[in-house]
């Protein structure tokens, strides 16, 4: 069966500070995958996709950045973290109808 | 810009009750419709996945419609009890994009 992980679960960073997120995917091959995030009162927000090693989409022109270097990895990066960076990321993956599952999600609070 | 819309935003019902979620979009051009669990601090459950080609899904006590010519879907919950208070999202998947989501709807089942 499929499984997906993500780590930390918790972060506390302060503001300026590098960020590395990473999200890996078990007991599929080839899937899509995807980063969200989600802010208080603002629902779901995709940042990033990926249908291929080395393959990023971005949705939202921000401070953050994504690379895939493996097929089932994929991180979310930052130089410098901004105070509005907080929330809740969460990563997914999907193949063949599009069903899309998600991981546990990082809980990042940016001080 | 399809746009996803779920009301109520907050529903709270004795446990026994029958009750239906809402969920609308604006861009009936959908490769389909996906529901989801969220509990607090948690990640997403994928709950029944509708192709657009398809009227209805089931899962044990849970019954999603699709009606794609009005833009609508609904999540029928059967005999809701305690542990089915989360919030519930619904979100559509068009060709070649991610999954756009609604803001949910969070559910409280009193006993």
């Amino acid at each position: 069966s499929q499984t997906i992980h993500q780590w930390p679960a918790t972060l506390v960073q302060p503001v300026g500070s590098p960020l590395s997120l990473e999200c890996t995917v078990e007991g599929t091959s080839n899937p899509n995958l995807y980063w969200y995030r989600q802010a208080a009162g603002r629902g779901l927000q995709l940042l990033f996709y990926s249908v291929g090693i080395g393959q990023i989409s971005s949705e939202v022109p921000q401070n953050l950045s994504a690379s895939r270097p493996q097929d089932r990895q994929f991180i979310l990066s930052s130089k410098k973290l901004l105070l509005s960076d907080s929330g809740f990321y969460l990563c997914a993956w999907s193949v063949l109808n599009n069903e899309q599952f998600f991981g546990p999600g990082t809980r990042l609070t940016v001080l | 810009k399809q746009e996803v819309t779920q009301i109520p935003a907050a529903l709270s019902v004795p446990e026994g009750e029958n009750l239906v979620l809402n969920c609308s979009f604006t861009d009936s051009a959908i490769y389909n419709l996906q529901w989801f669990r969220q509990d607090p601090g948690k990640g997403l459950t994928s709950l029944l996945l509708i192709q657009s080609s398809q009227r209805e899904q089931t899962s044990g006590r849970l019954n999603a419609s699709l009606d794609k010519s009005s833009g609508r879907s609904t999540l029928y919950i059967a005999a809701s009890q305690p542990g089915d208070s989360a919030t519930y999202l619904c979100a559509v998947g068009q060709a070649g994009t991610a999954l756009i989501f609604g803001k949910g709807t969070t559910l409280s089942v009193s006993s």
